[in-house]
């Protein structure tokens, strides 16, 4: 069963324009919580983190946002840009990681 | 630095064969995983060492796949028999700590079983 679930396979959005990546998790234990990026054939690449402590975390043109009463986390990328084009991965830990399944996001010129 | 270095890159096999994958972690990382992607599960965690102990080892899907970390700097993933259900692409990655810190994936190996 998933604890992890990014219910959104795909999302596009025009260079510029804000992108917002959404993840929900089940399992209340979990302390810890990350985004990763992947390009083709490479591995995942480690994006941004957050921990359950906080509701909010900043780097750049990425910010994680956290709700723990709704089990939910999501990524905002401002402003979007094509390279930003790839899948991404949310993923959540307690003693191990889970993660979801990926959401591809194409930024269109 | 280096990062974590799989290989091979991509391997195909017909069925029944002897697989084994092969990871070098980050020097320093106390900690290797190793994940299989697949579309309809996403990243699944199979095992995962500590100091090159197998600590939980509860994701290995049957008997025919096996874990070794014979030193600090060299694991392996082994499926033998293999089937055509264990395609998928197999990540290794390795961290400084468990559940608080980012894991450092290498490329992944493309497995294909025929």
């Amino acid at each position: 069963d998933q604890q992890v679930k990014q219910n959104s396979p795909s999302l596009s959005v025009q260079e510029g324009r804000i992108s917002i990546l959404n993840c929900d998790y089940t399992n209340s234990m979990f302390d810890y919580f990350l985004w990763y990026k992947k390009y083709p054939a490479e591995g995942p690449t480690f994006l941004i983190s957050i921990s359950s402590i906080k509701d909010k975390n900043e780097d750049g043109r990425f910010t994680v946002f956290l709700n723990k009463s709704a089990k939910h986390l999501s990524l905002h990328i401002v402003p979007s840009q094509p390279g930003d084009s790839a899948v991404y991965f949310c993923a959540a830990s307690a003693n191990q990681f889970y993660f979801g399944t990926g959401t591809s996001l194409t930024v269109i010129p | 630095d280096a990062g974590v270095i799989q290989s091979p890159r991509h391997e195909v096999t017909e069925m029944g064969q002897e697989v084994t994958l092969r990871c070098k972690p980050i020097s320093g990382h106390d900690y290797l995983f190793w994940y299989r992607q697949t579309m309809m599960r996403g990243l699944e965690l199979l095992i995962y060492f500590n100091n090159n102990v197998p600590i939980d080892d509860s994701g290995m899907p049957e008997d025919r796949f096996s874990a070794k970390m014979p030193n600090a700097s060299f694991s392996t993933l082994k499926i033998q028999p293999s089937e055509p259900r264990d395609s998928a692409v197999y990540f290794c990655a390795s961290s400084e700590g468990n559940s608080n810190q980012p894991q450092h994936f290498g490329d992944g190996t493309r497995l294909s079983i025929l």
